[in-house]
């Protein structure tokens, strides 16, 4: 069954820390693995991308890792801002020669405090 | 260069009524996927539709139908509303399967 588990649940920092966000997947056939910050009743919006090939990429103070053998992904911020504050969504992309399946995490929910 | 435009944002339904949410999608691009969102939950896809088809679909009833127009956009028809479809509804429009790009969301509360 294609899964993707994000931790921690939620997470609470001071303004100006960094702090690192995991996803686990088990996604059989991967695309793609993608970072979105939703902000309370909005839509996602995308961060990074990575196919199997990278194994990292930066979005200013966002820095996605992908280890596509251990089918693992973190994003870390950086110096974080009080605008950072979101629920951060990790999507996998499955896809056959004719169809692509966005699996979704259920996201950590990112508090910043001043 | 508009990104993807749902409409309305907020929307309040009695149970048992029908509604009728609307997608344009980002220039460039043909293909629209919606996705329902639950408080506190990641999105569940409902279905995608490219060349005004209906290509893939969720675990979600026939209540739940949609339509693609030949200028790419889309609509979302929900019919007899059920208290439990409240949720964040949004859009995602690509070409193809590539750049996916999400709308702000149109929010249903159904009382």
């Amino acid at each position: 069954k294609n899964q993707v588990e994000q931790s921690p649940q939620s997470l609470i920092i001071l303004e100006g820390k960094n702090c690192t966000l995991q996803c686990n997947y088990t996604v059989s056939p991967f695309s793609n693995l993608r970072w979105y910050k939703q902000d309370t009743g909005r839509g996602p919006v995308s961060l990074t991308i990575m196919t199997f090939s990278e194994n990292t990429k930066s979005n200013g103070r966002y820095t996605a890792t992908l280890d596509a053998d251990t089918k693992q992904s973190s994003l870390h911020i950086t110096a974080s801002q009080l605008s950072d504050s979101a629920s951060y969504i990790c999507v996998v992309s499955a896809s056959t020669y004719n169809t692509d399946k966005l699996i979704f995490g259920t996201g950590t929910r990112l508090q910043v405090f001043p | 260069d508009a990104g993807v435009t749902q409409s309305p944002t907020h929307l309040i339904k009695t149970r048992g009524q029908q509604v009728t949410l609307r997608c344009s999608p980002k220039s460039g691009h043909d293909t629209v996927s919606w996705y329902q969102q639950a408080l506190g939950q990641g999105p569940q896809f409902i279905f995608q539709y490219y060349e005004e088809e209906e290509r893939q679909r969720g675990n979600f009833p026939d209540r739940f139908s949609g339509h693609q127009f030949p200028n790419y956009s889309s609509e979302l028809n929900v019919n007899a509303l059920l208290l439990g479809d409240s949720a964040l509804y949004l859009c995602a429009s690509s070409l193809r399967n590539y750049g996916y790009t999400f709308g702000s969301g149109t929010r249903l509360t159904v009382v």
